[in-house]
């Protein structure tokens, strides 16, 4: 088990450009979460899928944030027009479902200069 | 209001020192979940512990429910044990998970 997988660990981007994130969940887990993690705001909480499903995208920004699930093996969140604010640390978790526990991937540290 | 709310914000102990961490949330939830962080790392399950009483070495992690608390106390307490202090809830209404904001450990020789 090599738990949850996300590429990159590191990503650089200039002012405008696109980011796509990657997560490979857990064999097995239905359900992919994806947040973000700055020192100001904490942990935020942004997708969920389950089952490949988008369940609750309340924490995702509107405009310029999008996330997929389109196989069980992988999500994206994709950030167009990369922003300064947008830099922050990005995690991925899986669960096996509800009442069940969740396991972190180690991030992707973004930064948008 | 915010759900889940950690106390202290932030604690320093000498080494061998026991340290209580507290986390209250103010709503019904499927699970509750201990986490723990280095600077700059992922985020490592501490414990899974939704109700009752969990322990594994020198940690220990009760929740009770109808209180709408949990603990986790930290015995003999060592340097490596410096770090930060999650607690998440997953709510019963959506099963979304919602952190607290932590506690701030730091262990001195």
């Amino acid at each position: 088990n090599a738990g949850v997988i996300q590429t990159p660990r590191h990503k650089v981007t200039g002012k405008g450009q696109e980011a796509t994130l990657w997560c490979e969940p857990i064999s097995g887990h239905s359900a992919v979460f994806w947040y973000r993690q700055t020192i100001v705001q904490g942990l935020e909480f942004l997708t969920y899928f389950r089952n490949q499903a988008p369940i609750d995208d309340s924490g995702m920004p509107k405009e310029r944030f999008s996330a997929q699930m389109p196989n069980q093996s992988h999500s994206t969140l994709k950030i167009q027009s990369t922003q300064p604010q947008d830099s922050a640390v990005y995690l991925c978790a899986s669960s096996l479902g509800k009442n069940s526990d969740y396991t972190f991937g180690s991030g992707t540290r973004l930064l948008v200069i | 209001g915010q759900q889940v709310q950690q106390s202290p914000t932030s604690l320093v102990l000498q080494e061998g020192e026991n340290a209580e961490l507290q986390c209250n949330f103010s709503t019904s939830l499927n699970s509750m979940q201990w986490f723990y962080q280095r600077p700059g790392g992922s985020l490592v399950s501490v414990f899974y512990n939704p109700s009752g009483t969990k322990q594994s070495g020198r940690l220990t992690s009760t929740t009770v429910i109808k209180e709408r608390r949990s603990s986790l106390h930290i015995s003999s307490s060592q340097i490596t044990d410096s770090g930060t202090y999650l607690c998440a809830i997953s709510l019963s209404n959506t099963n979304k998970v919602v952190f607290g904001t932590g506690t701030r450990l730091q262990v001195l020789p």
